[in-house]
């Protein structure tokens, strides 16, 4: 079946430092992979996406490249800020049937000042 | 701008009590889903609807019911909550296509006293 799994936090990082969170997944067929990012006492927003291999995707800084052969989708940025502690999320969904999507564990991000 | 809102943010109910949390869309997406949160966790998907066609996932109590009136709201009626139901409660849409990401409220939390 399909899955998610990501690194299990919480992950604590001076300001400044580099970021990875490391995603990998199984799935049949070519999924779409998502990051999704949840700050305290708010719903999840999309931070970026990838939807076919050696996509990669950016936003904010945050960046993740779909890597079929390994089939990993790790997140990455180069100089974290403390406005970045958060909840991250990897997930995918496929391109036929169910709407669903599946979401990895999450994994705590706590940037200190 | 268009986007999904819940209503209430904060809920607060009597054991046993029935109470019922609301979500709107100005998307005008034909899916739409219920997730319960737990501590930051995944959120566990317990319904979702493909226009007016309701899904039920296999794990999810009876105790949780939906309601669809018309593409732009969705209602989550939990009968008799017991302590275990308090979590985060999220509601999420998405277009027709299943490979797109979800676009989600920012939720209800929920307390049981």
């Amino acid at each position: 079946g399909n899955s998610v799994t990501q690194m299990e936090g919480p992950v604590t990082l001076s300001e400044e430092a580099f970021l990875t969170i490391n995603c990998t997944y199984t799935a049949t067929g070519y999924p779409s992979l998502f990051w999704y990012v949840q700050y305290p006492g708010e719903g999840l927003q999309l931070l970026l996406k990838a939807t076919k291999a050696d996509d990669k995707g950016s936003n904010k800084g945050f960046e993740a490249t779909y890597r079929k052969e390994t089939t990993s989708f790790h997140l990455e940025k180069g100089s974290v800020q403390v406005s970045d502690s958060a909840v991250y999320f990897c997930a995918l969904s496929r391109n036929t049937g169910g709407f669903k999507t599946i979401f990895g564990a999450g994994t705590r991000l706590f940037v200190k000042a | 701008d268009a986007m999904v809102i819940q209503n209430p943010r904060y809920q607060v109910t009597q054991f046993g009590k029935p109470v019922t949390l609301s979500c709107s869309q100005t998307l005008n997406h034909n899916v739409m889903y219920w997730y319960q949160q737990k501590s930051s966790q995944a959120p566990k998907l317990l319904f979702h609807y493909y226009d007016k066609d309701f899904n039920n996932e296999a794990d999810t109590p009876d105790n949780f019911q939906s309601r669809r009136p018309n593409t732009s709201f969705c209602f989550l009626d939990i009968r008799s909550p017991g302590l275990g139901d308090a979590a985060m409660y999220l509601c999420a849409t998405v277009a027709n296509r299943s490979n797109q990401p979800q676009h989600f409220g920012d939720g209800t939390r929920l307390s049981i006293l």
